[in-house]
């Protein structure tokens, strides 16, 4: 079965550092990776949407890279703020109307 | 304000008494979707819909129905709930499903516990 594949461990880092998260997927080749930013309790915030053939996005403080050879994505923050310590969502698309999330990883960075 | 709204955000039942989840977008989108949320599980898409009237299952929607009547709602139905559905459910919706478009909007969440 289709699967994304999250770090579930809570990943705990020093402001003003970069974070990086990993995505993983396995037994397809999603078209799109989405990654999105939940706070406790409220509903996922889109981030970024990276296609199969882009190497890397950018936005502000945010890059995700996406490696169809690894069946990899990896989402980072760099410079990172407490205002960052959230859960991560990995999400993929395909046009097909589905979605899979991961279960997502907790960050959590200390002032 | 371009918003995904979802009624009731907290409710508290019982085993097999019907209940109605409703959600409602003013964006225009095309998809809507219903997805719950579970410690360890993460998201899991319950049921989607590409159009008014066009709906089809997610990953998990034994217990659950819906209907698209109109563009902007898109209400999710428990018919006999049971203590295993308890859980966080979320509405999300989008342009269309597909390209660069298919970004998510989700709404506030329900908590729902069923005793």
């Amino acid at each position: 079965s289709q699967k994304i594949e999250q770090n579930s461990e809570a990943l705990n880092i020093q402001e003003g550092k970069t974070a990086t998260l990993t995505c993983n997927y396995t037994n397809y080749s999603p078209a799109y990776l989405q990654w999105y930013r939940q706070d406790p309790g409220r509903g996922p915030v889109f981030l970024l949407l990276i296609r199969e053939n882009e190497k890397e996005k950018r936005k502000e403080r945010l890059k995700v890279t996406f490696d169809t050879t690894l069946k990899q994505s990896l989402f980072h923050i760099t410079a990172s703020q407490p205002a960052d310590s959230a859960t991560y969502l990995c999400a993929r698309s395909s046009g097909t109307y589905k979605y899979i999330f991961g279960t997502g990883t907790r960050l959590k960075v200390l002032a | 304000e371009a918003q995904v709204t979802q009624n009731p955000r907290y409710l508290i039942t019982v085993t097999g008494k019907k209940l109605t989840v409703t959600c409602s977008q003013n964006m225009n989108h095309e998809y809507m979707s219903w997805y719950r949320q579970d410690p360890g599980l993460g998201l899991r898409q319950i049921y989607y819909s590409m159009n008014v009237e066009v709906t089809d299952k997610g990953d998990v929607p034994e217990g659950y129905k819906v209907s698209r009547k109109e563009k902007r709602n898109f209400p999710l139905i428990l018919e006999s709930p049971s203590p295993n559905q308890t859980s966080l459910y979320f509405c999300a919706s989008s342009l269309s499903s597909s390209g660069d478009t298919d970004t998510q909007y989700f709404g506030p969440g329900t908590r729902l516990t069923v005793l």
